[in-house]
């Protein structure tokens, strides 16, 4: 079954880098992901599509501090020079034949 | 741009019915499939159904298999969703989303949602 997992929250730093986690279920470690960010009482908003050979596609005005990166099943969402703006809940999402799948959010505090 | 615009979300009672619309422009629609993906109050993103861009292939959630229909009528740029049978569980935003190619895809925009709330 295609599952994506996420720490529930993680924390850093204004000006300091967060990385950020998305595991694959057992099987599907080939599989692209697409990044969305949440701002509070905002909707979604597309950041990048991730490949599994580390490539990726932002999406408009997505800012270069942010980047995407890949080790097997996990997925990874970099944060550089951490902005209070970060501030916000961040999915992954995935697709397979005949279903979607995202993952249960990760809410990111900048201290 | 890329403009996404939901609309019909209200107040229902359980058992009730309520179609949703996705107004779409600023790209070929009719290239493109399309998503719907709602959030419940203080949840996280659920996806809920997905529409080939020719309507030729539709999946859905099993949450809401066998209750809601999304379809799209490329000559009105729109897509829709049906939602029969309306449980209290369904209360969500629901959100319009294009997908990155025409078959099934990543969400690469996301429209700003319509509210919808069932409740006797």
């Amino acid at each position: 079954q295609l599952v994506l997992t996420q720490s529930p929250s993680a924390s850093a730093s204004l000006g300091a880098s967060v990385k950020l986690t998305c595991t694959l279920s057992s099987g599907h470690s080939s599989y692209a992901i697409a990044w969305h960010q949440q701002q509070p009482e905002k909707g979604p908003r597309y950041l990048m599509k991730l490949n599994s050979d580390g490539s990726h596609n932002k999406g408009d005005g997505i800012p270069d501090r942010f980047s995407g990166s890949t080790s097997g099943a996990e997925r990874y969402l970099t944060i550089s020079s951490l902005q209070s703006e970060d501030e916000a809940d961040y999915y992954c999402q995935t697709w397979g034949t005949g279903s979607v799948v995202f993952g249960g959010g990760t809410r990111l505090t900048v201290l | 741009q890329v403009q996404l615009v939901a609309s019909g979300g209200g107040v229902v009672q359980p058992g009730g019915s309520l179609r949703l619309s996705c107004a779409a422009s600023g790209f070929t629609f009719s290239n493109y499939g399309m998503h719907w993906v709602r959030q419940a109050p203080g949840k996280g993103l659920e996806w809920v159904a997905f529409i080939r861009y020719d309507g030729s292939n539709k999946y859905y959630a099993d949450s809401v298999k066998g209750r809601f229909t999304i379809s799209r009528d490329n000559s009105k740029n729109t897509l829709y969703l049906q939602m029969n049978s309306l449980r209290a569980e369904d209360t969500a935003v629901y959100f319009c989303a294009k997908a990155d190619y025409g078959g099934n895809s990543a969400v690469v925009y996301w429209g700003q949602g319509t509210l919808v709330t069932v409740s006797s």
